[in-house]
């Protein structure tokens, strides 16, 4: 079955604009969360939606928001974007949440640069 | 939070060696996963190992969830095996969907 899939793969935008990543799960998958990879600070949680609902947030200013459809697809949003949001941006799929999470997949990532 | 440490943080092997990555985690945990990294960037799942030991053909990796720590065995090295090597854990309850990465192993295999 598919993957996670994550769109657009790399974009550039300026200082100041703002940016929506989308990411579609694991057909079944319920969960979806999406993590910031950098250089210098590693792997981070950004945050997780189960049933259209945050349950899990990160440690991220406000202008890092996120939602969830219906049908489990998820998008990010990044609003006034600064040069330190350039990234990798990951998407994860998992059957259940919390306790009854289980394995989390992957997408291939949405590469940002701001300029 | 949980923390995550990994060792060794860069690892240089000859083809056909073998290692072994060691993630040290500071709470309990329900979730445990050991992923490899490739060049795009795509994390790869290599074990979902919360306790216990798995293996799949020359990978192994044993969680001793009571002492806090994962090992990730690559035998017979091959420099496919090459890149960055993840621990990410989730805590208990609500948490457990919550990954916090270690810094990773850079290994690299040469001929």
């Amino acid at each position: 079955k598919a993957g996670v899939t994550q769109t657009p793969r790399y974009l550039i935008k300026t200082r100041g604009q703002q940016v929506t990543l989308s990411c579609s799960p694991i057909s079944g998958h319920r969960s979806v969360s999406w993590y910031q990879q950098t250089p210098g600070q590693g792997l981070q949680f950004l945050f997780e939606y189960f049933s259209e609902t945050q349950r899990n947030k990160g440690n991220f200013p406000g202008r890092f928001s996120g939602r969830q459809f219906s049908n489990s697809r998820s998008e990010m949003n990044v609003s006034t974007l600064e040069l330190g949001d350039s990234a990798l941006y990951l998407c994860a799929s998992s059957y259940g949440q919390g306790a009854l999470t289980g394995e989390l997949f992957f997408g291939e990532g949405s590469r940002l640069t701001v300029l | 939070g949980i923390q995550v440490e990994q060792s060794p943080p860069d690892l240089i092997l000859q083809e056909g060696a073998n290692s072994t990555l060691r993630c040290n985690f500071s709470d309990s945990v329900n979730n445990l996963q050991w992923f490899h990294q490739n060049p795009w960037g795509q994390l790869i799942n290599l074990f979902y190992i919360p306790s216990g030991t798995k293996q799949n053909g020359r990978l192994s990796a044993t969680t001793v969830a009571t002492e806090r720590y994962s090992l990730l065995y690559i035998s017979s090295s091959q420099t496919t095996d090459s890149g960055v090597y993840f621990c990410a854990v989730g805590g208990l309850g609500g948490t457990a969907s919550k990954l916090t990465f270690g810094t990773g192993t850079r290994l690299q295999v040469t001929l």
